[in-house]
């Protein structure tokens, strides 16, 4: 499978842990996004990169959240001392430099479910 | 700011019904609008979008959307629903120029009986 792929696709932790997402683009792809979703909700925007640049942040992206794309290929969604309102599904999209016909594809998400 | 409003949370019609979800937005600029589908268990699948020319844009699946510029719109229209398009339908949209994220609408459920 050659789509945007996220790992892990399910994590269970306790309040005040850490975690870490990883989301794995489209190999081509120089734009990778991340969102959260919340049940009811559509995907909300947390942040985006060019290549390795970190381009925008969402003020949804609290000081706890941290996001990473070292090398500009893979990307890591931390989060610090998780909070029960950090339970959400948290999706990595990734697409070429936006233009015509340049659209986002998304992962499966990674759920996570702050206890 | 950009924000997407839809119309209907969840819609509930009988198969070879015709549906139409409504999608507004705000945003003054160059607009890209899109309609993605989400299946249950499934990611995000893009359904259609618009970038220019023809405001009349297909997709798969036999769904099509409307661009209405003096109305900033873009509804979903499919004439005859299926069991299969049980589903979540999320409408967004992005500033065509600048080209930054998304910004999605809370969505809708499609529950098709047949």
């Amino acid at each position: 499978d050659t789509g945007v792929s996220q790992d892990p696709r399910h994590k269970i932790t306790k309040r005040g842990q850490n975690v870490t997402f990883r989301c794995d683009p489209i190999s081509e792809h120089n734009r990778l996004y991340w969102y959260r979703q919340t049940l009811g909700q559509g995907p909300e925007f947390l942040t985006y990169f060019q290549n390795e640049a970190q381009l925008e942040k969402s003020r949804l992206l609290s000081d706890r959240f941290s996001a990473e794309r070292p090398k500009g290929s893979f990307s890591t969604l931390e989060i610090q001392r998780t909070e029960q309102g950090d339970s959400a599904m948290y999706l990595c999209a990734s697409s070429l430099t936006p233009g015509t016909g340049k659209q986002a594809y998304f992962g499966e998400g990674s759920w996570l479910t702050v206890v | 700011a950009q924000s997407v409003s839809q119309h209907n949370h969840h819609v509930i019609l009988s198969e070879a019904a015709s549906l139409e979800l409504g999608c507004n937005y705000s945003y003054g600029g160059t607009v890209n609008l899109f309609w993605y589908v989400q299946y249950p268990g499934q990611h995000l699948q893009l359904l259609l979008k618009y970038f220019s020319g023809d405001p009349l844009v297909k997709g798969i699946k036999g769904f099509e959307a409307e661009f209405i510029k003096s109305k900033f719109s873009f509804n979903l229209r499919k004439p005859s629903v299926q069991w299969s398009d049980t589903a979540e339908y999320f409408c967004a949209v992005n500033a065509g120029q600048a080209g930054t994220a998304l910004i999605f609408g809370k969505g809708t459920t499609l529950s098709v009986s047949s």
